[in-house]
């Protein structure tokens, strides 16, 4: 199974400021046939299921606002928060789904206001 | 709009079985493969199992595997988790979560239900 791992756990990040968060799989998610990675972002705020974000690694789910933004390719992706609003308080799980399942999801980040 | 709403979560004891639902609406449920996903309390998210648009290919997590069957009523728009010899560890919150297309296309969840509450404890 593809195994995901997300850095930091957890971090502290000034209203305003940028927030980056990590996501490595322990193989390719990148599908050669149609060059498109298959990793997904969402968002879990305290006592709701999660919501999408971003999709195909890059791609920001109809509604989302433009602040978050995903990059990378292959093995190594990050979400980025441009400039952190109190309502962005949450955990961010990045997940495969690349190929037949199982599917996998990070452990999560928890993403605070300092 | 799309709706999810599971159903049927409880408290059951160990070794006992439990059947949850999820209620679609708002799209044409049978055109998209369904997965179920859980969070025990506290902790992250658990992929647990997935199947078709037509109910013919399944896919189980080896932590359920042999335990649970997924299976899905198109003709009532309910995707369905039969659970049986369950274990403390199976206490969590299960999600059922629509993916953005069939198999075999491997797509992301773009829609998710509130989700229902199982525990298992004596």
């Amino acid at each position: 199974d593809i195994v995901m791992t997300q850095s930091p756990d957890s971090l502290s990040v000034s209203l305003g400021e940028r927030a980056t968060i990590n996501c490595k799989s322990s193989q390719s998610l990148l599908y050669s046939s149609n060059n498109k990675n298959y990793l997904a972002w969402y968002q879990q705020k305290p006592g709701q299921p999660p919501k999408l974000l971003i999709y195909w690694a890059s791609t920001r789910e109809s509604g989302v606002p433009d602040r978050f933004s995903g990059s990378g390719s292959g093995t190594d992706f990050t979400l980025t928060i441009s400039s952190l609003q109190a309502e962005d308080v949450a955990v961010y799980y990045c997940q495969q789904h690349y190929g037949i399942p199982p599917r996998t999801f990070g452990q999560g980040t928890k993403v605070e206001i300092k | 709009e799309v709706q999810l709403v599971e159903s049927g979560g409880d408290l059951v004891q160990p070794g006992g079985s439990l059947r949850l639902s999820c209620g679609a609406s708002g799209f044409t449920f049978s055109t998209y493969a369904m997965s179920w996903v859980r969070q025990a309390p506290g902790k992250g998210l658990e992929w647990v199992s997935g199947v078709s648009g037509g109910g013919g290919t399944t896919y189980y997590a080896d932590s359920v595997k042999g335990r649970f069957a997924v299976s899905r009523d198109n003709s009532k728009n309910t995707l369905y988790l039969q659970m049986s010899s369950l274990r403390a560890e199976d206490t969590a919150v299960y999600y059922c979560a629509k993916e953005r297309s069939d198999y075999p296309a491997n797509r992301d969840f773009d829609y998710w239900g509130q989700g229902t509450l199982v525990t298992v404890s004596s």
